[in-house]
């Protein structure tokens, strides 16, 4: 059964501490997202990348930091410079640009972050 | 800049009540259009998308959604509402282009009562 698995469901960090969110599709995906959620604001792109070994920031970059080395894995580290990190944390993913703007995003579980 | 606007962010209905629920972009060319849902502790699916063609378009769960270019509208309706469809609701916007981002409107929580 295909999908995209984000792990762990909830994650509890101290301050100061840098932390990774797992992200792994064996959906065939060429390109992967990260979004982070918060209430009222909607989703906000953090790093998208389109193709292994590459990758760019997305609106909200500042204090994340990823890395795309397998087609089917993209994982979020959450760095202390991250201001505010506690948030609800998305991945998705999607059809390469070869497919053109059509393919829609699917998406993870995501991942609650709360920095104690 | 490019973003998506949601005017409602919560929505309270009664069951078998009608639903429309705003979404406006900016301009920005020839842009696809997407609506997800996220139903409480699930992860979001798509609702219905709109490339091109017929501007009413047909998702899943009895919901639609109606393209209207010149005012820069995708709006989200259903003509009868169920408890089941308590969630949140999200408009996004592809403008394509090199990057294929989305970008997601701020979300409409819809709490139906029985």
């Amino acid at each position: 059964d295909g999908g995209i698995t984000q792990s762990p469901k909830y994650l509890f960090r101290k301050e100061g501490q840098n932390v990774t969110l797992s992200c792994e599709q064996n959906l065939n995906h060429d390109a992967m997202y990260w979004y982070r959620q918060d209430p009222g604001q909607g989703l906000r792109l953090i790093y998208y990348s389109q193709i292994v070994n590459d990758f760019q920031k997305g609106d909200i970059a500042e204090g994340y930091s990823v890395s795309r080395e397998k087609k089917e894995s993209f994982p979020l580290t959450v760095t202390s410079a991250q201001k505010n990190p506690t948030a609800f944390y998305l991945c998705a993913s999607r059809l390469g640009r070869a497919s053109g703007d059509r393919q829609p995003q699917h998406f993870g579980d995501g991942t609650r972050l709360s920095i104690l | 800049a490019q973003s998506v606007s949601q005017h409602n962010h919560h929505v309270i209905l009664s069951e078998a009540a009608s639903l429309e629920l705003g979404c406006n972009y900016s301009y920005g060319g020839t842009v696809n259009l997407f609506w997800y849902v996220q139903y409480p502790g699930q992860h979001l699916q798509l609702l219905l998308k709109y490339f091109s063609g017929d501007p009413l378009v047909k998702g899943i769960k009895g919901f639609e959604a109606e393209f209207i270019k010149s005012k820069f509208s995708f709006n989200l309706r259903k003509p009868s509402v169920q408890w089941s469809d308590t969630a949140e609701y999200f408009c996004a916007v592809n403008y394509g282009g090199a990057t294929n981002k989305l970008i997601f409107g701020t979300g409409t929580l819809l709490a139906v009562q029985p």
